[in-house]
């Protein structure tokens, strides 16, 4: 079946590192995909989407582009900040027509000053 | 304000005592949903409802009860509490036009079974 894998964290930076948090997706077709943030004590919110193969979806200093070849959705900030720290969960949905999404277990971060 | 609302945000009750979270939505979104967030297991989902009197099982129903009767409203009925069901609660909706379907959640319900 459809599955979204993302890297463990937690991943703990310094303010104004460069991250990465590395999603792959295994799915029969080509689904939409997304980045959701989770801040402490919060529901998620889409943080951004993209719906087709090269697609770069962007938001707040975040970007993440679809690579359909390497079945992969990584979620990149240039420089964090203190208040990004929060979980980030990669998700997909669209297959076949089907709402129901798939999500990834969700990558803590961790930025300190 | 689109939003979803969830009620109570904290709930602390004992085994075998039923209670309902309430979810409420004013998106007139048709998709539907209740996950569970547990440490180290991500979001798993509990129900789901297409639209108005259709629902279905997510990944981990056993334990609770959904009904979808009006649009805006999908609550989550847990009828004998136990205490493996202490978790943090999230509803989320989505419109099913347009090709792609961002979920909307609410801010979570903690609940606690003892």
């Amino acid at each position: 079946g459809d599955s979204v894998t993302q890297m463990e964290g937690p991943v703990t930076l310094s303010e104004e590192a460069f991250l990465t948090i590395n999603c792959t997706y295994t799915a029969t077709g080509y689904p939409s995909l997304f980045w959701y943030v989770q801040y402490p004590g919060e529901g998620l919110q889409l943080l951004l989407k993209a719906t087709k193969a090269d697609d770069k979806g962007s938001n707040k200093g975040f970007e993440a582009t679809y690579r359909k070849e390497t079945t992969s959705f990584h979620l990149e900030k240039g420089s964090v900040q203190v208040s990004d720290s929060a979980v980030y969960f990669c998700a997909l949905s669209g297959l076949g027509g089907s709402y129901i999404p798939t999500f990834g277990r969700g990558t803590s971060l961790i930025v300190h000053p | 304000e689109a939003q979803v609302t969830q009620n109570p945000r904290y709930l602390i009750t004992v085994t075998g005592k039923k209670l309902t979270v309430t979810c409420s939505q004013n998106m007139n979104h048709e998709y539907m949903s209740w996950y569970r967030q547990d440490p180290g297991l991500g979001l798993r989902q509990i129900y789901y409802s297409m639209n108005v009197e259709v629902t279905d099982k997510g990944d981990v129903p056993e334990g609770y009860k959904v009904s979808r009767k009006e649009k805006r409203n999908f609550p989550l009925i847990l009828e004998s509490p136990s205490p493996n069901q202490t978790s943090l609660y999230f509803c989320a909706s989505s419109d099913t036009s347009g090709g792609y379907n961002e979920q909307f959640f609410g801010p979570g319900t903690r609940l606690t079974v003892l």
